[in-house]
């Protein structure tokens, strides 16, 4: 199975800066057909995660574009500008790429 | 809009079954895969295999395989998975979502399961 490690585990950031999680892969995520399957996801406390970024770099419907990410074929980052209230959660890599489809194990991001 | 809802909490023994259940509606039900995952602290997020909606075919991770069943219900645009010979390490919630191009956009509230005696 493809393993994704995220870093750091914990962040804390002051509202209004910024926030950047890193996810690297065990295999390159780069498919045949030239997508990058690199998905990125938030579960706010006490709710369903949420899609955020598909394919490395497409940010899903309804979410703002302070959010951002960019990657190799096996290193990613996700960028949050401007943290607000709401961005609070835990933030997860995940991939698509094969079968088992994983997940990182997760990013916690507070408020300072 | 889009829903996927789910069946309610479960407590169960240790070696029987529970079947839970993820009723879907604003779209094709027959449209798109539904996936199942399964969230603990300690494991984080796994996905447990997925289900063609149309035909009832399953893809299953090896892990689970033996463990849980997918079946679907088209008349009640229903998708449901069964859990077998439970254990406490199978307490979890467990999430059903809707496979689409840009991956899993929509997902169900979650069901916690309990495994005790």
């Amino acid at each position: 199975d493809i393993v994704l490690t995220q870093a750091p585990l914990s962040v804390s950031v002051t509202p209004g800066e910024s926030a950047s999680i890193s996810c690297r892969s065990s295999k390159s995520l780069l498919s045949s057909k030239g997508i990058t399957s690199l998905y990125w996801y938030l579960q706010r406390p006490g709710k369903s995660p949420q899609l955020l970024i598909y394919q490395m770099s497409n940010l899903a419907s309804g979410v703002p574009d302070r959010f951002s990410s960019s990657g190799s074929e096996t290193d990613f980052t996700l960028k949050i500008s401007k943290v607000e209230t709401e961005d609070v959660g835990v933030y997860y890599c995940g991939h698509r790429l094969e079968y088992p489809y994983t997940f990182g194990a997760g990013t916690k991001l507070e408020l300072k | 809009q889009v829903q996927l809802q789910q069946s309610g909490a479960e407590l169960a023994k240790p070696g029987s079954s529970v079947k839970i259940s993820c009723k879907a509606s604003g779209y094709t039900f027959t449209s798109y895969y539904i996936s199942w995952i399964k969230q603990t602290t300690g494991q984080g997020l796994e996905y447990i295999g997925y289900i063609n909606t149309g035909s009832g075919g399953t893809n299953y991770n090896e892990k689970f395989k033996g463990k849980a069943t997918l079946t679907v219900d088209k008349s009640s645009s229903t998708a449901f998975m069964q859990l077998s010979s439970l254990t406490p390490d199978d307490s979890a919630v467990y999430y059903c979502a809707r496979e689409g191009d840009i991956g899993t956009r929509y997902w169900g509230q979650g069901v916690m399961v309990t495994v005790s005696s």
